[in-house]
């Protein structure tokens, strides 16, 4: 029990549509991570959010998007869906910005099928 | 281009013997790297770390191995037991990376009863 919490667990939806995935952190975590993980890969960094504001990104389109908030919950968007875009979406949470502090904290992810 | 591999997709064990997962990378500006193990419908927990300045690190019955010059990293599991059964994900992060982790593919390690 990670105390980061997903939301849907699953989302299908169709070509072109739009998208949100919900996530709530660990209480007092002030750090968010979101990960792409394709069938059979790895997961793949998207973007941090640090006390609201973005952080670091990958090697995502602008079409990714993300939001946090004040009460540790945050918000994974994706416009126009694409057939690649379906994936298993990890958020992660954690305290501060120190990147050898192993305490990252993965919740248990949005399955999206884009149809 | 792949910074971290995990060259093998799949490992089976004897319960009780022990299991290794090996791991390589290409980039020198990794100085931390670490273990995650993942169960179906769960997301990855961490197990185990090292940073670049150690060539072991222990806990328990898992053991991380580093060998900077070769951009190796293995984790071996003694006795292995068969709630060890999950996927194994390397993962690597660089100084100022702000815990952006760079993750391999996954081994999916099944310890046989």
């Amino acid at each position: 029990e990670t105390g980061v919490t997903q939301s849907p667990t699953h989302l299908i939806k169709t070509r072109g549509q739009q998208v949100t995935l919900r996530c709530s952190s660990q209480s007092g975590h002030n750090t968010v991570s979101w990960y792409q993980q394709a069938l059979g890969q790895g997961p793949q960094f998207i973007f941090q959010y640090y006390r609201e504001e973005e952080n670091g990104r990958g090697n995502f389109p602008p079409r990714f998007s993300g939001l946090q908030f004040p009460n540790y919950s945050s918000e994974l968007n994706v416009n126009a869906l694409e057939l690649d875009d379906s994936a298993l979406y990890l958020c992660a949470s954690s305290l501060g910005l120190t990147a050898t502090n192993e305490k990252l904290f993965f919740g248990s992810g949005t399955q999206l099928s884009v149809l | 281009d792949q910074q971290v591999k995990q060259n093998s997709p799949s490992l089976s064990v004897q319960e009780g013997r022990i299991s290794i997962l090996n791991c390589d990378y290409t980039n020198s500006m990794f100085d931390y790297f670490l273990w995650y193990k993942k169960y179906p419908a769960e997301g990855p927990t961490f197990l185990i770390s090292i940073s670049s300045i150690k060539d072991k690190n222990e806990d328990g019955r898992f053991t991380v191995f580093l060998n900077k010059s070769a951009k190796h990293l293995s984790l071996h599991i003694v006795p292995s037991q068969p709630g060890d059964s999950a996927v194994y994900f390397c993962a690597a992060s660089g100084r100022g990376s702000a815990r952006q982790l760079t993750f391999g593919s996954g081994t999916q390690l099944t310890v046989l009863p």
